[in-house]
């Protein structure tokens, strides 16, 4: 069957580089931001969320920036492992959607050895 | 953190036949959503799955295509009626926990595929 980001663009890094994954959002009023790892076959896992009255935020070998003024959002991952191979969406929040979720794009991740 | 489980985790479907996906979480959530993901695409928001009452759908979704059940706060089912191959997706389950905190998670997904 047809995999999980077979479409979507794909940035193609080697191990132990790091890797920026970018993502464009259109609603200037999102209350917060996810990004979500999606691996074949799985449901999207969360990876870190950050709030929009933050423009940084630090995870474990991950950081989320945020710039409100192009409404757009990063993901940068250090030292990238070929466990981090997956397609990976930003979404959009909304402070009493209870986790309702806009979805973005998607990037297919390929870590090469 | 929530654990779901959907049923079946895949099926292969006639045209113009109906499959019903279940949705169960191990523990009471407030919110339920359902999610279509078309082959090599991103997730849609089809509707939010509410208790006791009405689904929520979003533009684009009607009930009569996709009704939702939830009769009470762990379990949730849709349905995709009268198929056809379009409708050939990924459609995931997902909850929030609590108010305030952002994360919700997902299930691992049916795969339908319709012949």
């Amino acid at each position: 069957g047809e995999s999980v980001g077979l479409h979507l663009p794909t940035l193609s890094v080697q191990e132990g580089d790091n890797s920026i994954i970018n993502c464009a959002y259109s609603n200037s009023a999102s209350d917060y931001f996810i990004w979500y790892k999606q691996e074949s076959g799985k449901g999207p896992q969360f990876i870190i969320d950050i709030r929009s009255n933050m423009d940084k935020r630090q995870g474990q070998r991950v950081t989320v920036l945020l710039n409100k003024t192009v409404k757009h959002l990063s993901l940068q991952i250090a030292a990238t492992q070929p466990g981090d191979s997956a397609v990976y969406f930003c979404a959009e929040g909304f402070s009493g959607g209870y986790n309702k979720l806009i979805f973005g794009a998607g990037t297919r991740l390929a870590v090469h050895p | 953190s929530a654990v779901i489980s959907q049923k079946p985790s895949r099926d292969i479907c006639q045209r113009g036949t109906s499959l019903t996906i279940q949705c169960q979480v191990d523990s009471q959530v407030t919110m339920m959503f359902w999610y279509r993901q078309q082959p090599g695409q991103s997730l849609t928001l089809i509707a939010t799955a509410n208790q006791g009452s009405e689904a929520t759908y979003e533009s684009g979704f009607v009930i009569d295509k996709f009704p939702i059940s939830r009769p009470n706060l762990t379990f949730s089912t849709l349905t995709v009626s009268n198929m056809s191959p379009e409708d050939s997706s990924i459609y995931l389950c997902s909850v929030g926990t609590q108010t305030g905190n952002t994360e919700a998670f997902f299930g691992q997904g049916t795969r339908l595929t319709v012949v």
